[in-house]
Protein backbone atom coordinates (compact mmCIF):
# COMPACT_ATOMS: atom_id res chain seq x y z
CA UNK A 1 0.00 0.00 0.00
CA UNK A 2 0.84 3.88 0.36
CA UNK A 3 1.99 3.95 -3.36
CA UNK A 4 2.16 7.75 -5.38
CA UNK A 5 2.14 7.78 -9.02
CA UNK A 6 3.91 10.75 -11.12
CA UNK A 7 2.97 11.91 -14.16
CA UNK A 8 5.33 11.99 -16.33
CA UNK A 9 8.26 10.75 -15.82
CA UNK A 10 10.14 12.58 -17.90
CA UNK A 11 9.14 15.77 -20.03
CA UNK A 12 10.79 18.08 -22.54
CA UNK A 13 9.63 21.13 -23.75
CA UNK A 14 10.65 24.36 -25.14
CA UNK A 15 11.68 27.61 -23.34
CA UNK A 16 8.25 29.97 -22.57
CA UNK A 17 6.26 26.93 -22.16
CA UNK A 18 4.01 25.48 -19.43
CA UNK A 19 4.18 21.88 -18.28
CA UNK A 20 2.11 20.42 -15.71
CA UNK A 21 3.04 17.61 -13.66
CA UNK A 22 0.70 15.30 -11.78
CA UNK A 23 0.93 13.50 -8.51
CA UNK A 24 -1.19 10.91 -7.31
CA UNK A 25 -1.79 8.74 -3.74
CA UNK A 26 -3.19 5.39 -5.42
CA UNK A 27 -3.99 3.53 -2.60
CA UNK A 28 -5.06 6.43 -0.31
CA UNK A 29 -6.57 9.92 0.25
CA UNK A 30 -3.67 12.47 1.22
CA UNK A 31 -4.84 15.48 2.99
CA UNK A 32 -0.89 16.65 2.17
CA UNK A 33 1.12 16.78 -0.50
CA UNK A 34 4.51 18.26 -0.62
CA UNK A 35 7.01 19.26 -4.22
CA UNK A 36 10.21 19.03 -4.00
CA UNK A 37 13.38 19.81 -6.98
CA UNK A 38 16.60 17.79 -7.55
CA UNK A 39 19.40 19.29 -9.17
CA UNK A 40 22.12 16.14 -9.84
CA UNK A 41 23.64 15.14 -6.89
CA UNK A 42 22.27 17.50 -4.94
CA UNK A 43 19.68 17.00 -2.36
CA UNK A 44 15.96 17.26 -1.99
CA UNK A 45 14.59 21.01 -1.93
CA UNK A 46 11.11 21.53 -0.57
CA UNK A 47 9.08 23.99 -3.01
CA UNK A 48 5.76 24.06 -1.76
CA UNK A 49 3.37 22.31 0.70
CA UNK A 50 0.17 21.30 -0.86
CA UNK A 51 -3.34 21.56 0.80
CA UNK A 52 -6.24 19.71 -0.50
CA UNK A 53 -9.06 22.10 -0.75
CA UNK A 54 -6.94 25.00 0.06
CA UNK A 55 -4.19 27.51 -1.41
CA UNK A 56 -0.21 25.79 -1.16
CA UNK A 57 2.17 27.08 1.22
CA UNK A 58 5.31 28.29 -0.43
CA UNK A 59 9.10 28.03 0.70
CA UNK A 60 10.89 31.22 0.52
CA UNK A 61 12.39 31.82 -2.37
CA UNK A 62 10.12 30.10 -4.41
CA UNK A 63 8.26 31.77 -6.96
CA UNK A 64 4.29 31.15 -6.68
CA UNK A 65 3.38 32.52 -9.63
CA UNK A 66 5.66 30.35 -11.61
CA UNK A 67 4.98 27.37 -9.96
CA UNK A 68 1.93 26.60 -9.64
CA UNK A 69 0.35 24.22 -7.39
CA UNK A 70 -3.56 22.61 -7.54
CA UNK A 71 -4.29 20.24 -4.66
CA UNK A 72 -8.57 19.25 -5.87
CA UNK A 73 -8.77 16.01 -4.56
CA UNK A 74 -7.85 13.96 -1.52
CA UNK A 75 -5.43 11.87 -4.08
CA UNK A 76 -4.64 14.14 -6.73
CA UNK A 77 -2.30 17.51 -6.67
CA UNK A 78 -0.67 19.04 -9.64
CA UNK A 79 2.67 21.15 -10.13
CA UNK A 80 2.68 23.55 -12.88
CA UNK A 81 5.74 25.36 -14.25
CA UNK A 82 4.52 28.15 -16.42
CA UNK A 83 6.81 29.67 -19.23
CA UNK A 84 9.54 27.71 -18.26
CA UNK A 85 13.07 28.31 -19.00
CA UNK A 86 16.38 26.06 -18.90
CA UNK A 87 16.97 27.18 -16.10
CA UNK A 88 14.47 25.14 -14.40
CA UNK A 89 15.30 22.18 -15.52
CA UNK A 90 15.42 19.46 -13.05
CA UNK A 91 14.01 16.48 -11.12
CA UNK A 92 10.74 17.31 -9.81
CA UNK A 93 9.13 14.42 -7.13
CA UNK A 94 5.99 15.22 -5.24
CA UNK A 95 5.48 13.35 -1.71
CA UNK A 96 1.94 12.48 0.10
CA UNK A 97 0.93 11.93 3.89
CA UNK A 98 -1.46 9.97 4.47
CA UNK A 99 -3.96 10.90 7.20
CA UNK A 100 -3.82 13.87 9.59
CA UNK A 101 -0.97 13.80 12.44
CA UNK A 102 1.29 11.24 10.39
CA UNK A 103 4.33 12.09 9.73
CA UNK A 104 5.90 9.36 6.58
CA UNK A 105 5.76 10.63 3.87
CA UNK A 106 5.49 8.32 0.39
CA UNK A 107 7.46 9.64 -2.85
CA UNK A 108 6.08 8.99 -6.11
CA UNK A 109 9.17 8.52 -8.57
CA UNK A 110 10.24 11.98 -9.88
CA UNK A 111 9.71 13.66 -12.93
CA UNK A 112 12.59 14.56 -15.29
CA UNK A 113 12.09 18.04 -16.96
CA UNK A 114 14.26 19.64 -19.74
CA UNK A 115 13.90 22.63 -21.06
CA UNK A 116 15.47 23.52 -24.37
CA UNK B 1 17.12 28.49 7.98
CA UNK B 2 17.76 25.14 10.36
CA UNK B 3 18.77 22.65 8.38
CA UNK B 4 19.97 18.72 8.34
CA UNK B 5 23.68 18.29 7.13
CA UNK B 6 25.84 15.72 5.65
CA UNK B 7 29.52 16.07 5.15
CA UNK B 8 31.10 13.32 3.16
CA UNK B 9 29.22 12.66 -0.37
CA UNK B 10 31.07 9.40 -0.71
CA UNK B 11 31.21 6.21 1.10
CA UNK B 12 32.95 3.36 -0.29
CA UNK B 13 32.57 0.10 1.18
CA UNK B 14 33.54 -3.59 0.28
CA UNK B 15 30.25 -5.86 -0.15
CA UNK B 16 29.63 -7.83 3.36
CA UNK B 17 31.41 -5.20 5.31
CA UNK B 18 28.88 -2.80 7.48
CA UNK B 19 28.08 0.52 6.55
CA UNK B 20 27.72 3.71 8.77
CA UNK B 21 26.74 6.89 7.17
CA UNK B 22 25.95 9.64 9.53
CA UNK B 23 24.01 12.72 9.76
CA UNK B 24 24.04 15.63 12.11
CA UNK B 25 21.06 18.06 12.14
CA UNK B 26 20.74 21.55 13.73
CA UNK B 27 17.01 21.71 15.04
CA UNK B 28 16.66 20.80 18.48
CA UNK B 29 12.70 20.52 17.69
CA UNK B 30 12.73 17.68 15.46
CA UNK B 31 10.48 14.95 16.95
CA UNK B 32 11.16 12.34 13.65
CA UNK B 33 13.97 11.62 11.40
CA UNK B 34 13.83 8.98 8.88
CA UNK B 35 15.99 7.41 6.36
CA UNK B 36 15.60 7.22 2.88
CA UNK B 37 17.89 5.77 -0.09
CA UNK B 38 17.41 7.06 -3.79
CA UNK B 39 18.34 5.17 -6.30
CA UNK B 40 19.44 7.25 -10.03
CA UNK B 41 16.70 8.59 -11.59
CA UNK B 42 14.20 7.81 -8.65
CA UNK B 43 12.01 8.88 -6.25
CA UNK B 44 13.32 8.21 -2.03
CA UNK B 45 12.41 5.14 -0.86
CA UNK B 46 11.62 5.18 2.89
CA UNK B 47 13.99 2.71 4.99
CA UNK B 48 13.50 3.29 8.50
CA UNK B 49 12.68 5.99 10.91
CA UNK B 50 13.62 6.92 14.55
CA UNK B 51 11.14 9.01 16.78
CA UNK B 52 12.92 11.67 19.37
CA UNK B 53 11.95 9.50 22.26
CA UNK B 54 13.70 6.87 21.26
CA UNK B 55 17.65 6.75 20.65
CA UNK B 56 17.74 3.27 18.42
CA UNK B 57 15.59 1.32 16.33
CA UNK B 58 16.27 -1.76 14.41
CA UNK B 59 14.82 -3.06 10.94
CA UNK B 60 16.21 -5.57 8.97
CA UNK B 61 19.93 -5.25 8.23
CA UNK B 62 19.56 -1.42 8.94
CA UNK B 63 19.59 0.16 12.46
CA UNK B 64 18.88 3.96 13.09
CA UNK B 65 20.83 5.58 15.65
CA UNK B 66 19.87 9.01 17.26
CA UNK B 67 22.18 11.11 19.82
CA UNK B 68 19.81 14.11 20.86
CA UNK B 69 23.08 15.63 22.89
CA UNK B 70 25.21 16.13 20.13
CA UNK B 71 22.40 15.92 17.10
CA UNK B 72 23.41 13.06 15.31
CA UNK B 73 22.32 10.73 13.52
CA UNK B 74 23.68 7.83 11.70
CA UNK B 75 22.28 4.77 9.51
CA UNK B 76 24.59 1.51 10.25
CA UNK B 77 23.67 -0.96 7.07
CA UNK B 78 25.09 -4.71 7.98
CA UNK B 79 26.21 -7.51 5.75
CA UNK B 80 26.20 -4.51 2.36
CA UNK B 81 25.57 -5.91 -0.65
CA UNK B 82 25.99 -4.09 -4.24
CA UNK B 83 22.45 -3.57 -4.46
CA UNK B 84 22.88 -1.29 -1.45
CA UNK B 85 24.59 1.22 -3.53
CA UNK B 86 22.41 4.15 -3.77
CA UNK B 87 22.40 7.74 -2.61
CA UNK B 88 21.01 8.17 1.46
CA UNK B 89 19.56 10.89 3.00
CA UNK B 90 18.26 11.58 6.26
CA UNK B 91 15.39 13.76 7.05
CA UNK B 92 13.87 15.93 9.75
CA UNK B 93 10.26 16.78 10.87
CA UNK B 94 10.27 20.03 12.49
CA UNK B 95 7.49 19.13 15.60
CA UNK B 96 4.20 19.48 14.43
CA UNK B 97 4.48 21.46 10.45
CA UNK B 98 4.87 17.57 8.66
CA UNK B 99 7.33 18.69 6.18
CA UNK B 100 10.80 17.17 5.93
CA UNK B 101 13.83 18.84 5.54
CA UNK B 102 16.46 16.57 3.75
CA UNK B 103 20.73 16.79 4.51
CA UNK B 104 22.97 16.94 1.51
CA UNK B 105 23.06 13.40 0.91
CA UNK B 106 25.60 10.33 1.13
CA UNK B 107 26.34 7.99 -1.47
CA UNK B 108 26.82 4.46 -1.04
CA UNK B 109 29.51 3.08 -2.96
CA UNK B 110 29.58 -1.09 -2.79
CA UNK B 111 32.66 -2.75 -4.55
CA UNK B 112 32.81 -6.71 -4.74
Amino acid sequence: GAVVSQHPSWVICKSGTSVKIECRSLDFQATTMFWYRQFPKQSLMLMATSNEGSKATYEQGVEKDKFLINHASLTLSTLTVTSAHPEDSSFYICSAVRGRGQVQAFFGQGTRLTVV
Amino acid sequence: GESVGLHLPTLSVQEGDNSIINCAYSNSASDYFIWYKQESGKGPQFIIDIRSNMDKRQGQRVTVLLNKTVKHLSLQIAATQPGDSAVYFCAENSGGYNKLIFGAGTRLAVHP
